[in-house]
């Protein structure tokens, strides 16, 4: 079974940072792209990032470009998102999603981040 | 960045009557290289992740009843839901991948009459 676990939010301060993560497991995680999004409380989706499955390739929305890195340990089967500076509008549940042809078809459940002093 | 816009914002449905959901693309997502459409429809029910319908505009995932359909090209999709279940009920949202960055609509709120 295809399975994506979302781990690291936290309450920070803004002007702090974090890493998320995600644990994949019931595929071959390097033969994939994968992305995060995230939902502000009450919001739509807003896709933040996403990395190929080598990691060669990376790419950003504007909102996180400068501040967000995208990574992934492929002998580790974990995706991650670091995220610096976080403001009080990063507040989100931060999802990642499996990358595939024409979809994002698998989604953990996320994980909340909330930027407050 | 192409900025998608969906409509109704939300909508009340008596169960067993036919649901229509517009997506419209401030450009077209097309792409010319494999006449495929970068367009998918998602799901999102309460407290739970978004789960993918449709993806080349019109292609169900395996496992979604066929009571949903996804129909358009170039800048204007549809997504059908034929005759409304009361598992229906949730946030419907389009998302364009032609280009980066990824975006998605705002989402139409589908609810029982």
């Amino acid at each position: 079974e295809v399975q994506l676990l979302e781990s690291g939010g936290a309450l920070v301060q803004p002007g702090g940072s974090l890493r998320l993560s995600c644990a994949a497991s019931g595929f071959t995680f390097s033969g994939y792209g994968m992305c995060w999004v995230r939902q502000a409380p009450g919001r739509g989706l807003e896709w933040l990032s996403s990395i190929t499955g080598t990691g060669d390739n990376t790419y950003y929305a504007d909102s996180g470009k400068g501040r967000f890195t995208i990574s992934r340990d492929n002998s580790r089967n974990t995706l991650y998102l670091q995220m610096n500076s976080l403001r009080v509008e990063d507040t989100a549940l931060y999802y990642c999603a499996r990358v595939r042809d024409g979809s994002r078809d698998c989604w953990g459940q996320g994980t909340l981040v909330t930027v407050s002093s | 960045d192409i900025v998608m816009t969906q409509s109704p914002d939300s909508l009340a449905v008596s169960l067993g009557e036919r649901v229509t959901i517009n997506c419209k693309s401030s450009q077209s997502v097309l792409h010319s290289s494999n006449n495929k459409n970068y367009l998918v429809w998602y799901q999102q029910k309460p407290g739970q992740p978004p789960k993918s319908l449709i993806y080349w505009a019109s292609t169900r995932e395996s496992g979604v009843p066929d009571r949903f359909s996804g129909s358009g090209s170039g800048t204007d999709f549809t997504l059908t839901i034929s005759s409304l279940q009361a598992e229906d009920v949730a946030v419907y949202y389009c998302q364009q991948h032609h280009s980066t960055p990824i975006t998605f609509g705002q989402g139409t709120r589908l609810e029982i009459k």
